[in-house]
């Protein structure tokens, strides 16, 4: 069956420093990648996305990769501050055009004063 | 002027009532979505709709049934609760159009308890 999965649950850095969070998806005819950060205690939080006509896209502090030979993504946050502590997920549209997102089951990001 | 809302944020109650929980949107956004995280915090769709017309209906119990009265608005009723209903149930947004994918928007959840 589709799985997306992640490489690491927890994943923790220095303030300052750069973080990498990793996703792996196992469809390779998934056209849409996208990334939500999550609080506790609220909603995912959209973040990034990415069609799979692109390898790179970049925002304001974050840039996603898709590598999509190896079925990769990731999720590169630019010098971490204690508010990116959170859950991250991955998600991707299984190849459906119904909108249904398939999702990660999350890494957790601790920022580390 | 919150994007998604839900109510009730909290909702506990005992093993066989019968619940509901209500979304709007104000995106202007022609579909929603309902999904269940558990204590995992696994995410997974469980309905969609689009300008009312049910597409997404993933393998749930039919004691859960969403009703969508107009495109802004998709609440989820749920029948004789059990006690592995207990979740985080969120309701999400977007605009679909022409299958070109857009972000769906998440509302803060709605955390069911079973007694």
């Amino acid at each position: 069956g589709e799985s997306v999965g992640l490489h690491l649950p927890t994943l923790s850095v220095q303030e300052g420093d750069n973080s990498i969070i990793n996703c792996a998806y196992s469809n390779s005819a998934s056209d849409y990648f996208i990334w939500y950060k999550q609080e506790s205690g609220k909603g995912p939080q959209f973040i990034i996305d990415i069609r799979s006509n692109m390898d790179k896209r970049q925002g304001q502090r974050v840039t996603v990769l898709l590598n999509k030979t190896v079925k990769h993504l990731s999720l590169q946050i630019a010098a971490t501050q204690p508010g990116d502590s959170a859950v991250y997920f991955c998600a991707d549209d299984g190849s459906s055009n119904t909108g249904k997102l398939i999702f990660g089951q999350g890494t957790t990001l601790q920022v580390k004063p | 002027d919150t994007a998604v809302s839900q109510t009730p944020k909290y909702l506990v109650t005992q093993m066989g009532n019968d619940k509901s929980i209500k979304c709007e949107q104000n995106l202007g956004h022609d579909t929603m979505y309902w999904y269940k995280q558990d204590s995992k915090k696994f995410l997974k769709i469980m309905f969609s709709y689009n300008n009312k017309e049910l597409i997404i209906n993933e393998t749930v119990p039919n004691r859960f049934s969403p009703k969508s009265p107009d495109k802004a608005h998709l609440n989820l009723h749920i029948n004789s609760l059990e006690l592995g209903d207990s979740a985080v149930y969120f309701c999400a947004s977007s605009q679909e159009g022409q299958g070109v994918h857009q972000p769906q928007h998440f509302g803060d959840g709605t955390r069911l308890s079973i007694l």
